[in-house]
This record gives structure tokens, C-alpha cells and sequence, in this order.
């Protein structure tokens, strides 16, 4: 079966220090990986997609950036924070095929301080 | 654009009470519907899906039925218990190739109370 690991579950960082949170998915091949920014009482944020490796599309102007470096794993980062950049962050994969669902991580809650 | 409207809550209902969280879509085409749930401190859960009109999606006593007429995708569970006491989000996925982004409403609180 398919799991998806996201690390860590929570980071405390300062303001202007920079930021590198990782996410890997097990038991599948090519998925579409996705990153989400989940903000204190709303809604979820589409932060990047990737369908390949190497490929990253960026939904939203900001400070932070992706990657990804292997076929399953995906990178989100930052090289200095801003208080803004708080949330939850949340990291997600599905099959490349249509009508399947994205399946999500336990995501990581990171606050700035 | 495709987008998701589901009613804002909170909504608080008490324990074996009918559950009804409404959504509606606007979208080109047929998407696929999703509803996931949210437990506190946690990442979301596929709860159900429907990938066609008429579609019913159902999962741990919730269902939820795609209506392209009214272009709705309601969720609903006639006992509600205090472990379903969640954030519930209304999603699509355009049918269109490439990234098969989630569009996503803006979730419904849910409190159970014994």
C-alpha cells in the first residue's frame, strides 16, 4: 500500500532563518506530489505541484520555493522566513490517472517567531 | 474559474442528530467530487468520492450524491457521533488533463457534543 511521510511535524523557526521540509511517498511510481499552506482557521492554499521530477509549478508569488530531486520526494523551502509564512503546511500525492483522489500527510505546523 | 462554495458553519449538533453540510460547484465539464475530513492537529482524510453524475460516494455512515443538475454534492449522516466532531472539506478535480489540481471550499466545522 501507499504511504506518505512528511517531516517535521512541528518546527519553531525565527524570522529571516531558513526553512527545508521534506515529504516522501512509498508504493507508487510517478505520482503528482503537491504542496498546501493551511493558515489558522482557513482554508487550504495550493503552494506547488510537480507531475514529474524536476517539475515544479509555483500557484502563488511568495518567498518559498520546491523541489524534486527523485521521483517521490518533494521539497519545500525557503531561505529566510517571514511571520507570514506560518501555518500548516500540508503535503499531498495522487496517481496520475484521471478521477483519483490526492491522498495527504500528517502535515507540519510551523511557527515563526 | 471552477470553484467550491460549502456552507461556512460552524454547525453543532448533539450526538445522534442528521447531519446535512451542503456544496455546490461551478466547474466546466464533469468533475470529480471529493469530501475529506480534517481531525484536529491533523492532515486531511479522503472521506468519499464520486466521479459521475448520479454518483453516490459513501463511507462510515456518510453519503453524498452528484447532482449535475444542481451542480451539488451534499454531505449527509443520519446519526452523528462525538468522534465525527471534524473539519469537512467540499473538493473537485477539473477533468482536464495535466495536474489534476484539488479545488477545495472552505471547510465546514463540525462540533458533536454528547
Amino acid at each position: 500500500s501507499q504511504t506518505i511521510h512528511q517531516w517535521p511535524a512541528t518546527l519553531v523557526q525565527p524570522v529571516g532563518s531558513p526553512l527545508s521540509l521534506e515529504c516522501t511517498v512509498e508504493g507508487t511510481s510517478n505520482p503528482n506530489l503537491y504542496w498546501y499552506r493551511q493558515a489558522a482557521g482557513r482554508g487550504l492554499q495550493l503552494l506547488f505541484y510537480s507531475v514529474g521530477i524536476g517539475q515544479i509549478s509555483s500557484e502563488v508569488p511568495q518567498n518559498l520555493s520546491a523541489s524534486r530531486p527523485q521521483d517521490r520526494q518533494f521539497i519545500l523551502s525557503s531561505k529566510k522566513l517571514l511571520l507570514s509564512d506560518s501555518g500548516f503546511y500540508l503535503c499531498a500525492w495522487k496517481k496520475r490517472s484521471e478521477n483519483q483522489p490526492q491522498h495527504f500527510g500528517d502535515g507540519t505546523r510551523l511557527s515563526i517567531l | 474559474g471552477d470553484s467550491v462554495t460549502q456552507m461556512e458553519g460552524p454547525v453543532t449538533l448533539s450526538e445522534e442528530a442528521f447531519l446535512t453540510i451542503n456544496c455546490t460547484y461551478t466547474a466546466t465539464g464533469y468533475p470529480s467530487l471529493f469530501w475529506y475530513v480534517q481531525y484536529p492537529g491533523e492532515g486531511l482524510q479522503l472521506l468519499l468520492k464520486a466521479t459521475k453524475a448520479d454518483d453516490k460516494g459513501s463511507n462510515k455512515g456518510f453519503e453524498a450524491t452528484y447532482r449535475k443538475e444542481t451542480t451539488s454534492f451534499h454531505l449527509e449522516k443520519g446519526s452523528v457521533q462525538v468522534s465525527d466532531s471534524a473539519v469537512y472539506f467540499c473538493a473537485l478535480t477539473p477533468r482536464q488533463g495535466g495536474s489534476e489540481k484539488l479545488v477545495f471550499g472552505k471547510g465546514t466545522k463540525l462540533t458533536v457534543n454528547p
